[in-house]
């Protein structure tokens, strides 16, 4: 069974500029969670999604962060302009259901120069 | 804000050795869960307690909560090598809120 796909791995950016980044989760698996990991932090919950809506988004920065899960399977997270501050891990993960066992995809590792 | 905390940040010990990392939180909880999360294959579940629940095992792993002082501590035997990683504690509040990360312990085991 394929686990939870993540791309690109890594992204160099300049500050001010868009970066989007894409998850494929498990098949089968209607939660899908976006998350955001500082160096030595555990990760924090940006957006969760069951199926197609964003169930709880409480965490993500809507001045500058959208996401998307069209047709409730893959899904894409934009930054837009890029800061200094948002050089991080992305990760996204999917559990079959919400809040039980996550399986994590390699992350996307953000850095704005 | 990170509810989970891990005691202690960082642990070295030998091989063969057991190794045991604690986790205190704040709110009630339904359900709390241990990552590794190492270099190589980035973050895996280990288990899931119930907050109705006192200990799991799993394998080398045997887990305990204790909802009364709100943590729960994570034991692994004869560890090995290929236990070196972040360990994580996560949890979920009654009122299906976020899953919520600690900033986890690093473990060393040393060959």
């Amino acid at each position: 069974e394929a686990g939870v796909v993540q791309s690109p791995r890594y992204k160099i950016i300049e500050k001010k500029q868009p970066v989007a980044f894409w998850c494929n989760p498990i098949s089968g698996h209607n939660t899908l969670y976006w998350y955001l990991q500082n160096l030595g932090q555990g990760p924090e919950l940006l957006i969760r999604y069951e199926n197609e809506e964003a169930v709880d988004d409480s965490q993500l920065p809507k001045d500058r962060f959208s996401a998307e899960r069209l047709k409730g399977v893959d899904s894409t997270l934009k930054i837009q302009p890029a800061e200094l501050g948002d050089s991080a891990v992305y990760l996204c993960a999917s559990s079959l259901v919400s809040y039980n066992e996550q399986f994590f995809g390699p992350g996307t590792r953000l850095t704005v120069l | 804000s990170q509810q989970g905390e891990e005691d202690p940040q960082a642990l070295s010990i030998q091989e063969g050795e057991n190794a045991t990392m604690n986790c205190s939180y704040k709110t009630s909880i339904n359900n709390l869960q241990w990552y590794r999360q190492n270099s190589g294959r980035g973050l895996v579940h280990l288990i899931l307690i119930r907050s109705n629940e006192r200990e799991k095992h799993s394998g080398r792993l045997r887990v305990t909560l204790d909802t009364s002082k709100k943590s729960s501590s994570l034991l692994i035997t004869a560890s090995r090598a290929a236990d070196t990683a972040s360990y994580f504690c996560a949890t979920d509040g009654l009122y299906g809120n976020k899953l919520v990360f600690g900033a986890g312990t690093i473990l060393r085991v040393k060959s």
